[in-house]
């Protein structure tokens, strides 16, 4: 399995403002992913990091609001932008297509608090 | 219908009881299953896949029914450790997208 670190592991933040969370891994992956988790709910995929081009993302979540970068294949970055309390939620970074197969695997996540 | 679908339960047990979670899948393709176990304020962590021959794991059973469309996971002996959220998880064919159930709770009391 993949060994991830997501940093920063919280935050507390104020509304209009930017954060960026990195997400290392430590061996080179196809897909790397970012979800949100709301208290007591399902996992929602944000986006599929894409290395070299522009990240795909699902339905309800766009570049502005959720700028993505991956310039490489160990390493991504998920920029909440111009925050407002509505974000606040835990954000976690997750591989697949590993040598093992198609399993996922995540990093310990962001817990993120917006006032 | 949504595309997998649990029971969020919780299903509290006593300790040494065997529980069984059932997940339904509405993509006929789907061709990866996983079970997933997440602990309160942590990440999932995998716990199983689940083949078409089913799949042993100490006290863990996971088996497909791909007429049905469903899979399984039973717990025998429950521990209090076993307290957790279990979450299925479904690929379809081609895809390293999975699409995540919403999770069952279980809760393990002594």
């Amino acid at each position: 399995s993949a060994v991830i670190s997501q940093k920063p592991s919280r935050d507390i933040c104020q509304r209009g403002t930017s954060l960026t969370i990195q997400c290392q891994v430590d061996s080179q992956v196809t897909m790397m992913f970012w979800y949100r988790q709301q208290p007591g709910q399902s996992l929602t995929l944000i986006a599929t990091a894409n290395q070299g081009s522009e990240a795909t993302y699902e339905s309800g979540f766009v570049i502005d609001k959720f700028p993505i970068s991956r310039p490489n294949l160990t390493f991504s970055t998920l920029t909440v932008s111009n925050m407002s309390p509505e974000d606040s939620s835990i954000y976690l970074c997750s591989v697949g297509g590993t040598a093992e197969g198609n399993e996922q695997y995540f990093g310990p996540g962001t817990r993120l608090t917006v006032t | 219908r949504k595309e997998v679908e649990q029971d969020p339960g919780p299903f509290n047990v006593p300790e040494g009881a065997t529980v069984a979670f059932n997940c339904t899948y509405s993509n006929s393709a789907s061709q990866s299953f996983f079970w997933y176990r997440q602990d309160c304020r942590k990440e999932p962590k995998l716990l199983m896949s689940v083949y078409s021959s089913g799949n042993e794991d100490g006290r863990f059973t996971a088996q497909l029914n791909r007429a049905s469309q469903y899979i399984s996971l039973l717990i025998r002996d429950s521990k209090l450790s076993d307290s957790a959220t279990y979450l299925c998880v479904v690929n379809s064919g081609g895809s390293y997208i999975p699409t995540f159930g919403r999770g069952t709770s279980l809760i393990v009391h002594p």
